[in-house]
């Protein structure tokens, strides 16, 4: 299966803590999205790559996350300094990019607990 | 804020039922409607995406369709199966932006009994 994946599946750690997220896209998709699920909620965009260069960043995403892809390939997200509020399923997917209407692909996400 | 609504919250029926729920979503500046099922403990799997008023489209016993002009969108399960059961998402992609950066539902939670 060359679909997107995720690494880890989930994480707990201790508030204060940094954290960091591994997202492989499917092969040669250019773009790019990580978002995040609170309870009860519907995923909420956290940022968008375009190749290896990161294009737009939510006000959701604090100076407390940073997010790379170098080379354009697989993609990271770090979180310094974790407080309960970073709680959430990280979800990362990508598309080929050809139209903005492209069906955008999703790996099973990061689930965070933040204790 | 785009505010993009799915109703119900939560579903319950019985195998063989038939249901549906709603997208609400703006009605301007409408770009493209994405579904997505997504059950637990794995990714979640793309069904349309719809961009023109009118559009209906349909996979298998799944369906869908959209109204741009009051914003809202429809999908179908005919004859539901246990396997049905997820959550399902509707996202809104605004002709604002120029990329993917979808507004999603809260989603409409479907669970299928035998």
């Amino acid at each position: 299966d060359t679909g997107v994946s995720q690494d880890p599946r989930h994480k707990i750690t201790k508030r204060g803590q940094n954290v960091t997220f591994r997202c492989d896209p499917i092969s040669e998709h250019n773009r790019l999205y990580w978002y995040r699920q609170t309870l009860g909620q519907g995923p909420e965009f956290l940022t968008y790559f375009q190749n290896e260069a990161q294009l737009e960043k939510s006000r959701l995403l604090s100076d407390r996350f940073s997010a790379e892809r170098p080379k354009g390939s697989f993609s990271t997200l770090e979180i310094q300094r974790t407080e309960q509020g970073d709680s959430a399923m990280y979800l990362c997917a990508s598309s080929s990019g050809g139209t903005s209407t492209d069906t955008q692909y999703f790996g099973p996400g990061t689930r965070l607990t933040v204790l | 804020i785009l505010n993009v609504e799915q109703s119900p919250q939560s579903l319950h029926v019985q195998e063989g039922d038939s249901t549906n729920f709603t997208c609400s979503f703006p009605s301007s500046n409408f770009y493209a409607l994405h579904w997505y099922r997504w059950e637990t403990a794995k990714s979640p799997e793309a069904l349309f995406v719809m961009t023109l008023n009118g559009d209906e489209k349909k996979k298998g016993r799944i369906s869908a369709t959209l109204n741009t002009k009051e914003g809202y969108s429809y999908l179908y399960i005919k004859g539901s199966q246990p396997e049905d059961s997820a959550t399902y998402l509707c996202a809104f992609l605004s002709s604002g932006t120029s990329y993917g950066k979808l507004t999603f539902g809260q989603g409409t939670i479907l669970t299928v009994h035998p």
